[in-house]
């Protein structure tokens, strides 16, 4: 069975500096989907990015970039310049390839991000 | 843009009432979701579906049912409320993606149901 493994329960940072939250997985599978879920007080759960494991190429969006090592099963989280609006908790998960459950989401258990001012 | 609906926000049951949660999606998606999350975890799949008529076991499905008569609904019942069913419980949609009946397409999540059973 796949599993989803956050190291960190939680991480603190000063405004404008660099975090790094880590993400591991298992799963025999060579091709599959990791998301980054980040999910604030209000309690939405939004999609924060994407990365394919087909794909070499790490994924970025705007402040936000991924360190995917597919041998090393690992899919951390970079968010630079950080802001207050990231505070959150940040969830991994891993979508199941096909064969199996249809696209459905295996979370780890979060990452409690606070960043100070 | 409503995206995906869920009502109530809040609710408190009995122990052994029941009650429907409702999750509607305005996006035409064929693909929807009900996940619970408990205290301090991350989301776990109750039940799944890929299309109207067709709907799938996650791996928490005890104490649940679903139905999918349309595209737009799905609502999650909860027969006989038990004190291990408190948690708040998320819908989700996502469209078709790649690969035939496999969604990779990332999921757009409703804004909770938090659920307390007394």
């Amino acid at each position: 069975a796949q599993t989803v493994t956050q190291s960190q329960p939680e991480m603190s940072v000063q405004e404008a500096e660099t975090v790094t939250l880590s993400c591991t997985y298992d799963t025999s599978e060579n091709n599959y989907y990791l998301f980054w879920y980040k999910q604030p007080p209000s309690r939405q759960m939004i999609l924060v990015i994407r990365q394919e494991a087909y794909k070499q190429q790490n994924a970025t969006e705007n402040r936000f970039s991924v360190n995917f090592q597919k041998a090393a099963k690992s899919f951390s989280l970079k968010i630079s310049d950080s802001q207050l609006g990231d505070t959150a908790m940040y969830f991994c998960a891993f979508m199941t390839p096909p064969g199996g459950s249809q696209g459905n989401l295996i979370f780890g258990k979060g990452t409690k991000l606070s960043v100070k001012p | 843009n409503a995206g995906v609906t869920q009502t109530p926000k809040f609710r408190i049951l009995k122990i052994g009432q029941s009650m429907t949660l409702q999750c509607t999606q305005d996006m035409n998606h064929n693909y929807m979701y009900w996940y619970r999350q408990d205290p301090g975890m991350g989301l776990k799949l109750i039940y799944y579906s890929v299309g109207a008529g067709i709907t799938d076991k996650g791996e928490v499905p005890n104490g649940y049912n679903v139905s999918r008569s349309t595209t737009e609904d799905f609502p999650l019942r909860l027969e006989l409320a038990a004190p291990s069913q408190t948690s708040v419980y998320f819908c989700a949609s996502s469209r078709r993606g790649t690969g035939g009946e496999y969604s990779n397409q990332p999921q757009h999540f409703g804004d909770g149901t938090r659920l307390s059973i007394l």
